[in-house]
């Protein structure tokens, strides 16, 4: 499967300001998914990073608050804007690929905590 | 109701012993599932796909109920190694998206 890492690995940081986070895989793949994951929860789907075009979001975000850029097939952007506490959580990145194009593999992912 | 329940356990199990845990989900109409293997502060890794009535990987063995919409994880002669939570995904109908379960918290005992 192909290789995806993120950047940062974990972030503390300020209620108001804003994170980006990075995610890089080692092929192109066509399907690029943002995850939330709060303490205890299940992950939750925050968007589809279209490569040329703007995200689609899943119901309750919203692209103001988490805007995302995917300039082509290898990397994408995640970015937590005017961070509360409500945000901190982990956010990973996905693609789909191999032979059913439902299968899905993750990024390590950002640890964020917003004081 | 959510789209895939899983009960978090913990589920203790003494090292050589078999556990099994079931997982429900509501989209009757999906075909796809998966289990994925998620280690403390780690990302889920996919264990195993379910794409008909099951499916049998070493030690472990998924299967799917579709009359009763659940699908289950037996785990045989448990290993230390294999304490995780082991996460239910449902691919919903019609738009194709992972629907996660909060896992299943497996605890291997010496």
């Amino acid at each position: 499967s192909a290789v995806i890492s993120q950047k940062p690995s974990r972030d503390i940081c300020q209620r108001g300001t804003s994170l980006t986070i990075q995610c890089q895989v080692d092929s192109q793949v066509t399907m690029m998914f943002w995850y939330r994951q709060q303490p205890g929860q299940s992950l939750t789907l925050i968007a589809t990073a279209n490569q040329g075009s703007e995200a689609t979001y899943e119901s309750g975000f919203v692209i103001d608050k988490f805007p995302i850029s995917r300039p082509n097939l290898t990397f994408s952007t995640l970015t937590v804007s005017n961070m509360s506490p409500e945000d901190s959580s982990i956010y990973l990145c996905s693609v789909e690929e191999g032979h059913h194009t439902d299968t899905q593999y993750f990024g390590p992912g950002t640890r964020l905590t917003v004081l | 109701r959510k789209e895939v329940e899983q009960d978090p356990g913990p589920f203790n199990v003494p090292e050589g012993a078999t556990v099994a845990f079931n997982c429900t989900y509501s989209n009757s109409a999906s075909q796809s599932f998966f289990w994925y293997r998620q280690d403390c502060r780690k990302e889920p890794k996919l264990l195993m796909s379910v794409y008909s009535s099951g499916n049998e990987d070493g030690r472990f063995t998924a299967q799917l109920n579709r009359a009763s919409q659940y699908i289950s994880l037996l785990i045989r002669d448990s290993k230390l190694s294999d304490s995780a939570t082991y996460l239910c995904v449902a691919v919903l109908y019609g738009n194709n998206r992972l629907a996660f379960g909060k896992g299943n918290q497996v605890v291997v005992i010496p």
